[in-house]
């Protein structure tokens, strides 16, 4: 049963573009959200988080918005660079201090010179 | 070290075999965990670590798997007479104290396990 959902599995941009990356979760007990960046052949790095209290976190060009009513976040990234390509994970925690986290599937971006 | 370290990087094994699978956290990482990413899907919890407790195994998919943490730093997967589906990447990763979720966990780059 996948509790965290990635609908799109790829998505191509244009450098300079937005890049908005989607999910979706089924838990409204998730108290915090994240989000991972893994290229190929290295483990996932953290990029960035957000409380279930907030609705956005903003961290230079990246930007998660929180939707708690909609059981939705997105990552935003602007402006959109080719380095910037890599599968993006969304995950979430079922409460804080919990000891261990939620993973979709992830999508694919592409950032086009 | 100056991360996550996972060895072997890539594993082929024939089927009904063990393999072990080795991780060492960062230097000063009291919580450890493993994932694994099987092809489509998404990073599924295996187990996790936190300093002398005992571990957190809610997330191993059956009882051929078996994890290990020695003197609180280097953690060992063992997967006994492995299946086809066992076949997937297997992630490591630490983190400073549990609040794995304040920091974000430091993932090892994983083992590529192939079944065969």
């Amino acid at each position: 049963d996948q509790q965290v959902k990635q609908n799109s599995p790829s998505l191509s941009v244009q450098e300079g573009r937005i890049s908005i990356l989607n999910c979706d979760y089924t838990n409204s007990m998730f108290d915090y959200f994240l989000w991972y960046k893994k290229y190929p052949a290295e483990g996932p790095t953290f990029l960035i988080s957000i409380s279930s209290i907030k609705d956005k976190n903003e961290d230079g060009r990246f930007t998660v918005f929180l939707n708690k009513s909609a059981k939705h976040l997105s990552l935003h990234i602007v402006p959109s660079q080719p380095g910037d390509s890599a599968v993006y994970f969304c995950a979430a925690l079922g409460k804080t201090g919990a000891n261990n986290l939620f993973f979709g599937t992830g999508t694919r971006l592409t950032v086009i010179p | 070290g100056a991360g996550v370290s996972q060895s072997p990087s890539n594993k082929v094994t024939e089927k009904g075999k063990d393999v072990e699978l080795r991780c060492d956290p960062i230097s000063g990482h009291t919580a450890l965990y493993w994932y694994r990413q099987s092809l489509g899907q998404g990073l599924e919890f295996l187990i996790y670590f936190q300093g002398n407790s005992a571990p957190d195994k809610s997330g191993l998919p059956s009882d051929r798997f078996s994890a290990e943490r020695t003197g609180g730093s280097v953690s060992t997967l063992t997967i006994q007479r492995t299946q086809q589906e066992d076949s997937a990447v297997y992630l490591c990763a630490s983190s400073f104290g549990g609040q794995g979720w304040n920091y974000g966990y430091t993932f090892g780059s994983g083992t590529r396990l192939t079944v065969v």
